[in-house]
């Protein structure tokens, strides 16, 4: 167990419609990274947050969107779903800013998508 | 742009064989480097990792060499068991974020 948790576990929903991923970090962490995994595919990296601010954004769609709250949980909003967003979303945590042994990232269980 | 590739998509090895992964990365400024384990419906797991001050650390039946020169990374298992079987991912520190290679799958025959 990572200590990063995830909700839902699976979620399905039809296209068009609208979803929101949940996330809570590790205890300490302030960092959150969403990943993005399609089908036998690696980690495409979506987007970071650090302290409640975006930090770095990789190759997410303008369709979704995140934010870090107050306690440090986030959410990944992904909206107008199409049949490609189908796929396993997961969040990692980090301590960041601390020493360089803590540029770990651990992940949580996921969330898997499915748009019918 | 930054990318990391590993050698093979898939790796047949034999109950107590040692398994070893390839991996390459592009961006020789990198300087951290980790390799997940990642079983079938979970999270990655981290295994261990290297920074680029280092050629190699061991862990438990893991080894991480790294060869900067031609940018390459390996991941050794020794004495490889069933439970071993998973995608192994190694993924290199880019600017602001982990650049992910797309996994290896090792299959562990008894």
């Amino acid at each position: 167990d990572s200590g990063v948790t995830q909700t839902p576990k699976h979620l399905i929903t039809a296209t068009g419609q609208r979803v929101t991923l949940r996330c809570s970090p590790r205890s300490g962490d302030l960092s959150v990274y969403w990943y993005q995994q399609s089908l036998d595919q690696g980690l495409q990296f979506l987007i970071q947050y650090y302290n409640g601010e975006e930090r770095a954004k990789g190759n997410i769609l303008e369709r979704f969107s995140a934010q870090q709250f107050p306690d440090l949980h986030s959410e990944l909003n992904l909206s107008s779903l199409e049949l490609g967003d189908s796929a396993l979303y997961f969040c990692a945590s980090r301590l960041a800013g601390g020493p360089p042994s803590t540029d770990t990232q651990y992940f949580g269980p996921g969330t898997r998508l499915t748009v019918l | 742009g930054e990318s990391v590739g590993l050698h093979l998509p898939t790796l047949s090895v034999q109950e107590g064989d040692n398994s070893i992964i390839n991996c390459a990365y592009s961006n020789s400024a990198s300087d951290y480097f980790i390799w997940y384990k990642q079983e079938s419906g979970k999270g990655p797991q981290f295994i261990i990792d290297i920074r680029s001050n280092m050629d190699k650390r061991q862990g438990q039946r893991v080894t991480v060499l790294l060869n900067k020169t031609v940018k390459h990374l390996s991941l050794q298992i020794a004495a490889t068991q069933p439970g071993d079987s998973a995608v192994y991912f190694c993924a290199a520190k880019g600017f602001q974020k982990l650049v992910f290679g797309t996994g290896t799958r090792l299959l562990v025959s008894p």
